[in-house]
């Protein structure tokens, strides 16, 4: 079965800085894609990233970079130049198969907070 | 980008009531459609997959009785919560994918629910 793992509960980071949040993931499946998601106290789910299993180059969009390890079994977000509004919960999430119609199982959740 | 929508946002009802959660997709059509519960600090958990036309396939432990899906046309599926108790009481978040383009499953803006 697959599980995806998210050992940081709550995170800390300073305007501007760099912030790595970590995500271990397990599946028997060979092709699988990986996301992470932004959370705000709004509760409402923000797409930010999107690895497939097959992608040579580690994603990025804007500020957003995918750090993937396949032999590790790790999909780790890169945030870069941090700011305020980035404070939020953030889920990394698994979809067993390439195509866009399965579930996504979610990870337990990092808090992150930016410091001014 | 394609959205998701909810309704009600938020809903108060007595125990022992029912209460009925819409979820529609906007400008797309989604023959599977999927509901996640999220109690406060933790994860999004998924309840079940809401496959148009056909029966709802329901995770373990989640009880088919007690949330009732219906996804009877390709742009809406709902969720009811039938004789709802304050142990019902979460956010609940729906969620679809496009046929094409962007792998990024969207999610609807949430229910928060309290069973009084």
């Amino acid at each position: 079965a697959q599980k995806i793992t998210q050992t940081q509960p709550g995170m800390f980071v300073q305007e501007k800085e760099a912030v790595t949040l970590d995500c271990t993931y397990d599946t028997s499946d060979q092709s699988y894609g990986l996301f992470w998601y932004k959370q705000p106290s709004s509760g409402e789910m923000i797409f930010l990233i999107y690895q497939g299993s097959y992608d040579e180059q580690n994603a990025t969009e804007g500020r957003y970079s995918l750090n993937f390890q396949k032999a590790r079994k790790s999909a780790n977000l890169v945030i870069s130049a941090s700011q305020l509004g980035d404070s939020a919960m953030y889920f990394c999430a698994m979809r067993e198969g390439l195509g866009r119609g399965g579930k996504l199982i979610f990870g337990q959740g990092t808090e992150l907070s930016v410091k001014p | 980008g394609a959205v998701v929508s909810q309704h009600p946002s938020w809903v108060i009802c007595k125990s022992g009531t029912s209460v009925k959660i819409e979820c529609r997709s906007l400008d797309f059509q989604a023959t599977t459609m999927f509901w996640y519960r999220q109690f406060p600090k933790q994860s999004l958990m998924l309840m079940a997959t809401s496959n148009e036309g056909s029966k709802a396939t329901y995770e373990q432990g989640v009880e088919k009785d007690k949330f009732l899906i219906n996804h009877a046309s390709l742009t809406l599926s709902t969720l009811t919560v039938t004789s709802a108790h304050p142990e019902d009481s979460s956010f609940y978040i729906c969620s679809a994918n496009r046929d094409r383009g962007s792998h990024e499953q969207f999610f609807g803006p949430g229910t928060r629910l309290t069973v009084l």
